[in-house]
């Protein structure tokens, strides 16, 4: 079966540095998604992406936070300047079709920020 | 979109039918609802999708009534492992783009 894979499962980084974090989508899919998860709480949406560019964000996808499908096969979440306050677990999804379709989920990448 | 509605949690019994309501009142015309499950430290899954009335599959059920103003999730005869957080979302399936998750509902099976 088809899945999404992430890497790295976990990172350790120390607070101020760039990390960047990598999905492999389904590859026939279409709209591709970064979520995070911090410990005990909501899965909250951070932003979509299809046709090569941010469709929507939320308010905490801030200026530190960048997307990118550099090769067509990737898709990368770069945080430029990791705070305490982003450790969490970042899931990427994707879908064929827009939203409400059947979202596929990654396994997540554990971030945690010294 | 939408804003849902679903109990904290919800404690249940192997063995057991569990139903989980979820009230979406402002659904509009071209929004669909979907479940997904959610266990520690994974990414949530795809349980089952519908638009109105029921749908089955091997897993789940989704009822939906006429006025589209909820839906229920119904897990039959649930085991030890459907301990999970289960999510309602409601969006529209085609045009948009942003899937908003909510608080969820923490279901303890207990043997």
């Amino acid at each position: 079966e088809p899945e999404v894979t992430q890497t790295p499962s976990h990172q350790v980084t120390q607070m101020g540095q760039e990390v960047i974090l990598r999905c492999v989508p389904i590859s026939n899919h279409l709209y591709f998604y970064w979520y995070r998860q911090i410990l005990g709480q909501k899965v909250e949406f951070l932003v979509s992406f299809y046709n090569n560019e941010i469709s929507e964000k939320s308010e905490i996808f801030d200026d530190q936070f960048s997307v990118e499908r550099p090769d067509g096969s990737n898709f990368t979440l770069k945080i430029r300047s990791t705070k305490l306050e982003d450790s969490a677990m970042y899931f990427c999804a994707s879908v064929i079709q827009g939203a409400a379709g059947e979202l596929f989920f990654g396994e997540g990448s554990r971030l945690t920020v010294l | 979109l939408a804003k849902t509605t679903q109990p904290i949690s919800m404690d249940s019994y192997e063995g057991q039918e569990v139903n989980i309501t979820c009230s979406h009142n402002n659904i509009a015309t071209n929004d669909y609802i979907t479940w997904y499950q959610q266990f520690p430290s994974q990414g949530p899954r795809f349980i089952i999708q519908g638009y109105k009335t029921k749908v089955t599959n091997e897993v789940a059920s989704l009822f939906i009534p006429a006025d589209r103003k909820s839906s229920t999730l119904s897990l039959p005869r649930v085991s030890l492992s459907d301990t999970a957080v289960y999510y309602c979302l409601v969006g529209d399936r085609g045009g948009g783009f942003k899937t908003i998750f909510g608080a969820g509902t923490r279901l303890f099976v207990k043997a």
